[in-house]
């Protein structure tokens, strides 16, 4: 069990440039989150898919889409990226319920020149 | 509407003192409260959470927490501190029922001095 896997570990963009954070699970849960953290600013999460098909905004979606490709994969797509983009992006994700736990990945460090 | 205060941005111990870490929520509904840790450069990981069972809940690597419905709270606490415990320490609330988001607060990082 791979838990929840995230590629690339690090990237760094010219402002304008595309990009894509790929996540996957092999828990078979059914819903999947993305989240940044800044210094300070704790966890923000940019969406949110329930469950397959389904996606949702957080708190910062605006400058991001996610594509719930499968139960599997929840991806991440910048399409035009800027400074204020850099953070560390987490995605987790859980089996169901709402009392259950959330498991991260190990994260993408992402800096936006 | 939930909340989440976490009060002290980092807290520093010595090697073997008591670790309190503290949360304070605020809900409308009963809520689910947790604690996260994270290590320096990985994701994070449940350390401990409350779902309406006991109000003393037990975690890993010898944490535990208490929820204090007229306080509002539910602070971390280890009775002796490790090097090892140094990492950055995120209280969160669940939102309750079906909703799967949770509010996090803005973390704590500790750090243990020799």
């Amino acid at each position: 069990n791979a838990g929840v896997t995230q590629t690339p570990k690090f990237q760094v963009l010219k402002t304008g440039q595309s990009m894509t954070l790929q996540c996957a699970q092999d828990m078979n849960h059914n819903s999947m989150y993305w989240y940044r953290q800044d210094p300070g600013m704790g966890l923000r999460l940019i969406y949110y898919s329930a469950s397959e098909g389904t996606t949702d905004k957080g708190e910062v979606p605006n400058g991001y889409n996610v594509s719930r490709l499968n139960k599997r994969e929840f991806s991440l797509r910048l399409e035009s990226a800027a400074p204020s983009q850099t953070s560390v992006y987490f995605c987790a994700s859980i089996w169901q319920g709402n009392t259950d736990t959330q498991y991260f990945g190990p994260g993408t460090r992402l800096t936006v020149l | 509407a939930q909340s989440v205060t976490q009060l002290g941005s980092h807290v520093s111990v010595s090697e073997g003192a008591l670790v309190l870490l503290r949360c304070n929520y605020s809900s409308s509904v009963p809520p689910y409260l947790f604690w996260y840790v994270q290590y320096p450069n990985q994701g994070l990981q449940l350390l401990l959470k409350y779902t309406s069972a006991a109000t003393l809940v037990k975690g890993i690597n010898g944490f535990e927490a208490e929820f204090k419905k007229s306080e509002t709270s539910f602070h971390l606490t280890k009775p002796s501190a490790h090097m090892s415990d140094a990492a950055e320490y995120f209280c969160a609330v669940g939102r309750g029922g079906n909703n799967r988001k949770l509010i996090w607060g803005l973390g704590t990082s500790l750090a243990v001095n020799p």
